[in-house]
């Protein structure tokens, strides 16, 4: 697509509820990453996806947090019996292999809300 | 482990006039990319203008342009002939060149007055 695609773009759960979180990132961009921004606060990154290597995996904060990549396309990101805590804008972004040296592009995010 | 600090939270400006937003970071590399982004209402982040650090000459783009000082590991944005558009939070953020994660800032939200 001509940018990176983010569903939904707002999402109103209850604690204890499951959610998936998903990123269609732009075509031909091998490189995919997740971040979590709570409120007034920068970027805290999750995971990162290269290609069909293992995912660097060392930013997510706890076993209640999982995503996945099929091939070079789609992600999920999926917070298992979500906390008040969870609640942040979950950015997408994607760049060329190795071409995050010229930054990536994101996506407009998913506000999560957890009540 | 680097570190990127935004001392601003809050800067205001005068339509037409030039506002600078600053930037320190920490590191003991010597080879890194610096970036500037704009987040806007929409959420998205956008690119603003980067910077690789082995370059002496300060990146430039239309209205943007940064002061790099690498010895002061500092890494500000000037915004000349500031428009209404130009309202939204900025974050800076580091790159190192063996590492893909961005490190951010805390942000500075821009506040344009007509």
């Amino acid at each position: 697509g001509a940018g990176v695609s983010q569903s939904p773009s707002n999402k109103v759960t209850e604690k204890g509820k499951d959610v998936e979180l998903r990123c269609d990132p732009i075509s031909g961009h091998t490189a995919l990453y997740w971040y979590r921004q709570r409120l007034g606060q920068g970027l805290e990154f999750l995971i990162y996806f290269q290609g069909n290597s293992a995912p660097d995996k060392s930013g997510l904060p706890s076993d209640r947090f999982s995503a996945e990549r099929t091939g070079e396309s789609v992600s999920t990101l999926t917070i298992q019996r979500t906390q008040q805590e969870d609640s942040a804008v979950y950015l997408c972004a994607s760049s060329l292999a190795h071409g995050g040296n010229y930054g990536y592009t994101f996506g407009s995010g998913t506000r999560l809300t957890v009540v | 482990a680097q570190t990127v600090t935004q001392s601003q939270p809050e800067m205001s400006v005068q339509e037409a006039e030039t506002v600078t937003l600053s930037c320190t970071y920490d590191t003991s590399e010597s080879d890194y990319y610096l970036f500037w982004y704009k987040q806007p209402p929409s959420r998205q982040m956008i690119l603003v203008i980067r910077q690789e650090a082995y370059k002496q000459q300060n990146a430039t783009e239309n209205r943007f342009s940064v002061n790099f000082q690498k010895a002061a590991k500092s890494f500000s944005l000037k915004i000349s002939d500031s428009q209404l558009g130009d309202a939204a939070m900025y974050f800076c953020a580091y790159r190192s060149t063996s590492n893909y994660q961005l490190i951010w800032g805390a942000g500075t939200k821009l506040i344009i007055k007509p």
